[in-house]
């Protein structure tokens, strides 16, 4: 595996459902981060690890948990979860959180909320 | 603060036409640009970038000048194929993690 994988591709959950993506970079990057892309609206930074360690939280409702136990892997806990919350989920890695490096992309989970 | 602003889409053309899709932005200092394009049903992949004042970032026929005194970043592709239908992003980069992106312009090319 090379770049930055996700799992799975696409999830379909009920409101009451709890379920887990899952991100792996194979790039050795230190920071890890989690994006909701919607439909008609800019691009959403919803966490940010790096080192392990989360550096930033964008005001996201706690029925997002994300864990982050190595700097290859990160996951993100969904529960209790709203028709609204149907996206695409993106994870990225960059080699260095403190510098403009440019971020890297898995292909992203299609999440579909009923 | 930081902001990047992009021509709405779509932007339809038709194939071996000229393509320019601007990008301007406001930032203190000097923030690194980028563009990035998002193919149907995948993830973003880093298109090109620009580091300092006057670079020049280009891949795959697609150029785009870091213009400090007009703070634009357009992204330009001399013949455009249908292959190159996608959303395209630009965005910059602060000191720290983030990068502040632009709404996106979907293109499409018509054979």
């Amino acid at each position: 595996e090379t770049g930055v994988t996700q799992t799975p591709r696409h999830l379909v959950m009920g409101m009451t459902n709890k379920k887990s993506l899952k991100c792996e970079q194979h790039l050795g990057h230190n920071a890890m981060y989690w994006y909701k892309q919607s439909a008609k609206k800019p691009l959403e930074l919803m966490f940010v690890y790096s080192l392990e360690e989360r550096v930033e939280n964008n005001s996201v409702p706690s029925r997002f948990s994300p864990e982050c136990p190595n700097s290859s892997h990160l996951f993100l806990h969904l529960h209790t979860l709203q028709p609204e919350d149907s996206a695409l989920y993106l994870c990225a890695s960059s080699q260095d959180p403190q510098g403009p490096y440019e971020q890297y992309f898995g292909p992203g989970t299609r999440l579909t909320v009923t | 603060g930081n902001s990047v602003t992009q021509m709405e889409g779509p932007v339809t053309l038709s194939e071996e036409a000229f393509l320019t899709i601007n990008c301007t932005y406001t930032a203190t200092g000097y923030p690194s640009l980028f563009w990035y394009v998002q193919y149907p049903g995948e993830g973003l992949q880093l298109l090109l970038k620009a580091t300092k004042a006057d670079d020049k970032g280009s891949n795959k026929g697609f150029e785009a000048t870091y213009r400090k005194e007009t703070t634009s970043f357009h992204l330009e592709k001399g013949s455009v194929q249908v292959s190159d239908s996608a959303v395209y992003f630009c965005a910059l980069s602060r000191s720290n993690y983030q990068l502040i992106w632009g709404a996106g312009t979907k293109l499409i090319i018509k054979p």
